[in-house]
């Protein structure tokens, strides 16, 4: 089973449109969670961490479930901005700063 | 503020060739890694360094070399460059979780 496991899609979605990824995780001992977003032929950049109690961005609002061991990020009112790679990451327990990256979810907002 | 420098940003070797990917942060972060990604396997971590004089293998090592110079800068080395180092590379560095990556190397090899 893999570290980090994501749809990687792709999401065709029309703009203006709300969307949801989910990710789940292997090791239950993982306590810090993030997304990052990668555009097309760029580096990946952090888009949010994600708390225990959810918290949100503006249109962003990412979620934890430590029971199933999943994480969730959800897109309001999408732009066409959105359109990305959206990477689900855990740290690796007693690994330091070392983090696990999903493959990524790919996100096309349509106009 | 640069953030972290990578060079070169392209690069086509042949089969056996050798040659330095270097990386520089500007940041006084502690740990720095060395990643690669592939089209469906995701980012891959090569060789980390949690701090200056310190470097560990990641998942995937082999057929490559690291050098933390100094707090600043992380080098990889691809001794003798296989087909199957074709790839892009990333360089980043952290304090804490946060993660600040290169613009990436793509390499290819011939």
């Amino acid at each position: 089973r893999k570290e980090v496991e994501q749809d990687p899609g792709p999401f065709n979605v029309p703009e203006g449109a709300t969307v949801a990824f989910n990710c789940t995780y292997s090791n239950s001992a993982s306590q810090s969670f993030f997304w990052y977003r990668q555009d097309c032929r760029k580096e990946p950049k952090l888009l949010m961490s994600v708390y225990s109690s959810g918290n949100e961005d503006g249109r962003f609002t990412a979620q934890l479930n430590r029971a199933s061991q999943y994480i969730s990020l959800l897109i309001r009112d999408s732009k066409l901005s959105d359109s990305a790679t959206y990477l689900c990451v855990v740290n690796i327990p007693f690994g330091n700063e070392k983090l696990t990256f999903g493959t990524g979810t790919r996100l096309t907002i349509i106009p | 503020n640069a953030g972290v420098t990578q060079t070169p940003k392209f690069q086509v070797l042949k089969t056996g060739q050798s040659m330095t990917l270097q990386c520089a942060q500007d940041m006084n972060h502690n740990s720095m890694y060395w990643y690669r990604q592939d089209p469906g396997m995701g980012l891959r971590l090569i060789y980390y360094s949690a701090s200056e004089g310190t470097t560990d293998k990641g998942e995937v090592p082999n057929g490559y070399n690291v050098s933390r110079l100094n707090k600043r800068e992380f080098s990889l080395r691809l001794e003798s460059a296989a087909p199957s180092q074709t790839s892009v590379y990333f360089c980043a560095s952290s304090w804490g979780h946060g993660y600040t990556f290169g613009s990436g190397t793509r390499l290819t090899v011939v």
